[in-house]
């Protein structure tokens, strides 16, 4: 079965910074890797996706994101943090073997001005 | 048009009572799920259904049922709530069952907040 770590719960950063987000997963095969986004009192929006391909993957609102199987890593980066981007941090394994898309326990982002 | 929405945003209830919380969506998909989110922000798949077929239904108590009358629509009903079912639940719905097809993405509710007293 897969499953994701995210090692670090809380991570504040100030504004205009960058900023990276660990991600860790475990699969035996190639997995589908996700980046979701919650803003306070809000459901879960997609930053970016890795299916294939190209390991550096960009997404909504500037982040991008490097898949490295290696490592085992799907880490997020943004090179430079708005205020706007406080928020939950959420990455996300599936599998192709099954229908299920399993959450890692989400890192809190703030940002000071 | 809020692409998923769920009712009620909130509710709040006593133990062994009876609730059930809504979910529809108004973007053609075909598969729906229910998520729910504890008080660590943790993140877990209870159900997921595709054309009103359930296909995933994860280690949850049998007080839990959800039922999907149409594609667009899935509902939760909790029987005899207990504390422990204070969380906030999240619908979603997607455009194929398999995370890996199609676009992958789940498009989410903005969630119920269930607090059991």
């Amino acid at each position: 079965a897969q499953s994701v770590t995210q090692p670090d719960i809380h991570i504040t950063v100030s504004e205009g910074a960058s900023l990276e987000l660990r991600c860790n997963y475990s699969y035996g095969a190639t997995p589908y890797l996700f980046w979701y986004v919650q803003s306070p009192g809000q459901g879960l929006q997609l930053l970016l996706k890795y299916f294939s391909g190209d390991t550096l993957v960009q997404g909504i609102k500037g982040f991008e994101a490097e898949f490295k199987r290696s490592q085992s890593s799907f880490n997020l980066r943004k090179p430079s943090v708005h205020w706007s981007d406080a928020a939950e941090y959420f990455c996300a394994v599936a599998a192709s073997s099954n229908y299920k898309l399993t959450f890692g326990k989400g890192t809190l982002l703030t940002v000071n001005p | 048009d809020t692409a998923v929405s769920q009712t009620p945003k909130y509710l709040v209830t006593q133990m062994g009572n009876d609730k059930s919380i809504k979910c529809e969506q108004n973007l053609g998909h075909d598969t729906m799920y229910w998520y729910k989110q504890d008080s660590k922000k943790f993140l877990k798949i209870m159900f997921s259904y595709n054309n009103k077929e359930l296909i995933i239904n994860e280690t949850v108590p049998n007080r839990f049922s959800p039922k999907s009358p149409d594609k667009a629509h899935l509902n939760l009903h909790i029987n005899s709530l207990e504390l422990g079912d204070s969380a906030v639940y999240f619908c979603a719905s997607s455009q194929d069952p398999a995370p890996g097809r199609g676009t992958g993405e789940l498009f989410f509710g903005e969630g119920s907040r269930l607090t059991v007293l």
